[in-house]
């Protein structure tokens, strides 16, 4: 079944305490997003990578940083969360960078204290 | 940065009624894509659009992309409990590999 997965699905920490949300994809997809959604601003996307190696910032990447060392995986590191980092983060892969179907992980809670 | 803005934000709607999402960008977009999130999942592809004036439906949905390629429509018709949820377009930007997602309408249906 193609999908996109996250880890973990909940997540309760404390500023400061360094943690990764990992994600990957079984579609062979080129292109891969982090997204946080908050109430009343939608999906705004965080950081995106067109393939192996190259990523690059989305409209939101302060405090973030992302990886691409295989196809498949993506992982979201917050080197030291702070509350306002406290949001629902949906990981997204698509085919290649132009028009293609976007398919969403199942999303990731993060609390931050 | 290039922006796509969805109104409403909310819309209640009885059950049976028609309602209508609006979307718009303020640059032309080479497709636009539409997403249907239900309450505490996933956004899910519903349709992409793109060309000049395209109209596409999907049962009770009906899709439109404008002439300009700077705005897009959804409009569900008899509308039932099963269309609750948050319905996002998302637009592709000419020369640009980033989807922008509008800030999303949240329907609510009563019985």
């Amino acid at each position: 079944e193609a999908q996109v997965t996250q880890n973990p699905r909940y997540l309760i920490t404390v500023t400061g305490k360094k943690l990764t949300v990992t994600c990957s994809q079984n579609m062979n997809h080129e292109y891969m997003s982090w997204y946080r959604q908050d109430p009343g601003l939608g999906l705004r996307q965080i950081y995106y990578s067109m393939n192996v190696e190259v990523t690059d910032k989305g409209d939101v990447p302060e405090g973030y940083k992302v990886s691409r060392k295989e196809k498949r995986n993506f992982p979201l590191i917050l080197e030291s969360p702070s509350p306002n980092q406290t949001s629902l983060y949906f990981c997204a892969s698509r085919a290649g960078g132009g028009p293609y179907e976007q398919y969403f992980g199942p999303g990731t809670r993060l609390t931050v204290t | 940065g290039q922006q796509v803005m969805q109104i409403p934000q909310y819309q209640h709607v009885q059950e049976g009624e028609d309602f209508t999402t609006y979307c718009n960008s303020s640059t032309t977009l080479s497709n636009i894509q539409w997403y249907k999130q239900r309450p505490g999942g996933h956004p899910v592809f519903l349709i992409q659009l793109v060309k000049s004036g395209e109209v596409k439906k999907q049962k009770r949905l009906t899709f439109q992309f404008g002439e300009a390629k700077k705005n897009s429509s959804l409009h569900i018709t008899a509308t039932q409990t099963t269309d609750v949820g948050t319905y996002f377009c998302a637009g592709l930007h000419v020369n640009d590999y980033k989807l922008s997602f509008g800030a999303g309408t949240t329907v609510t249906v009563r019985a």
